[in-house]
């Protein structure tokens, strides 16, 4: 069964730096996303992507976050400079035609 | 007033009891209501599509009411593996018409021997 894959499982990284989070979609999906969950938190939506470009952010994607399909295959989140609000689990997810199927997601802690 | 809206339990229950689900969402232009499963510290699996006509699979049956605002999913004879956070779902649109999803906060689980 194709299923969403995520790397690094687990992201630490120091305040001010930049990590990039890498997901690989299922591979005849068009539509992409970002979530996030903090602990103990719902889950929350960063973005959409679609044709080559974001189709909707939330406020939470500021100037900090960018979103790239680099090839056919990888979708990746960069924050350019984390705070240590950032840390949360971070979710890819990728929809064929209704339905959403979510990565196992990339802890980050920023430290 | 939350987008979505689910009572959080925790719901203790017995294995083989039937346990019923409840949530409510606020924007009535939404179009798509979802039910997925999250296990702790994993990603939310999909469990169900919920229609207006109502849906089985299994034990599990899912109900929307579009005029209330409302979704249930009810499970019959519980398992223990069922021991996980319920996430009540529902699909916009958006802006960029691409399907943004609203989570609940989850309604925890727990079946016990």
């Amino acid at each position: 069964e194709p299923e969403v894959t995520q790397t690094p499982s687990h992201q630490v990284t120091q305040m001010g730096q930049e990590v990039i989070l890498r997901c690989v979609p299922i591979s005849n999906h068009l539509y992409f996303y970002w979530y996030r969950q903090i602990l103990g938190q719902k889950v929350e939506f960063l973005v959409s992507f679609y044709n080559n470009e974001i189709s909707e952010k939330s406020e939470i994607f500021d100037d900090q976050f960018s979103v790239e399909r680099p090839d056919g295959s990888n979708f990746t989140l960069k924050i350019r400079s984390t705070k240590l609000e950032d840390s949360a689990m971070y979710f890819c997810a990728s929809k064929g035609a209704v339905e959403q199927y979510f990565g196992p997601g990339t802890r980050l802690t920023v430290l | 007033r939350k987008e979505v809206e689910q009572d959080p339990g925790p719901f203790n229950v017995p294995e083989g009891a039937t346990v019923a689900f409840n949530c409510t969402y606020s924007n009535s232009a939404s179009q798509s209501f979802f039910w997925y499963r999250q296990d702790c510290r994993k990603e939310p699996k999909l469990l169900m599509s919920v229609y207006s006509s109502g849906n089985e699979d299994g034990r599990f049956t899912a109900q929307l009411n579009r005029a209330s605002q409302y979704i249930s999913l009810l499970i019959r004879d519980s398992k223990l593996s069922d021991s996980a956070t319920y996430l009540c779902v529902v699909g916009t649109l958006g802006s960029g018409n691409t399907g943004k999803l609203i989570f609940g906060q989850g309604t925890t689980l727990q079946v016990k021997p």
